[in-house]
């Protein structure tokens, strides 16, 4: 049963400290998408990867936020210092590039469980 | 910019009514749209995707419609069940104009059927 596979599922902190969410992305999937989604501002895209190289990261606060995939089974979403502001759940998502499509759109990728980040 | 509204954001059935929910967007220069559903504490699952040049999609119960030219979708749940309550979001795929489509997501639409 293919899923992708985000950990932690819940994660408690204090503000400034370092937070690291971890995912597994289907196997043989080369594309993947981080995702932030709050009560006020529904889905957003944070960052997306394809081969392990990012390709766009716009909708991250480049201050604090960091995303890398060290190898294909594995990508990180970093948060350092973390804020109150950050509390929200954190998606994961992959999926599979068409050579003639370029990048799978999110709506054609698999997600995650999610990890719920809570910053007091 | 593409604004993805879905109303209403909250939604409360009995068990075995048929109901209707909205998506709205509106720039129609879109490639598809899909619907997803989102249970409590879970990622998305989708549920149907329908392309520009399609006008439904079914699967089961579920019926969901495009009408790019008024920028809106309905996905049909038909006979409601206890098991289909859970958020329901549209995204909207916008047409490939070089480098990245930043696919849209409604805001959900929380439903509940009752038993």
């Amino acid at each position: 049963d293919a899923r992708v596979t985000q950990t932690p599922r819940h994660k408690v902190t204090e503000m400034g400290q370092e937070v690291t969410m971890r995912c597994q992305p289907i196997l043989g999937h080369n594309t993947v998408f981080w995702y932030r989604q709050t009560m006020m501002q529904g889905l957003e895209l944070l960052a997306y990867f394809r081969n392990r190289a990012p390709l766009d990261d716009s909708g991250m606060p480049k201050d604090r936020f960091s995303a890398e995939m060290p190898d294909a089974t594995l990508a990180t979403l970093k948060i350092q210092p973390s804020e109150p502001r950050d509390s929200a759940v954190y998606f994961c998502a992959s999926g599979l590039a068409k050579p003639w499509e370029g990048v799978p759109a999110p709506t054609e990728a698999f997600f995650g469980q999610g990890t719920r980040l809570t910053v007091v | 910019k593409q604004e993805v509204t879905q109303i209403p954001a909250a939604l409360s059935v009995p068990e075995g009514e048929n109901l209707v929910l909205n998506c709205s967007f509106t720039d129609s220069a879109i490639y598809n749209l899909q619907w997803f559903r989102q249970d409590p504490g879970k990622g998305l699952t989708s549920l149907l995707l329908i392309q520009s040049s399609q006008r439904e999609q079914t699967s089961g119960r579920l019926n969901a419609s495009l009408d790019k030219s008024s920028g809106r979708s309905t996905l049909y749940i038909a006979a409601s069940q206890p098991g289909d309550s859970a958020t329901y979001l549209c995204a909207v795929r916008p047409v490939y104009s070089g480098g990245y489509q930043k696919v849209t997501f409604g805001t959900g639409t929380k439903l509940q059927v009752i038993p």
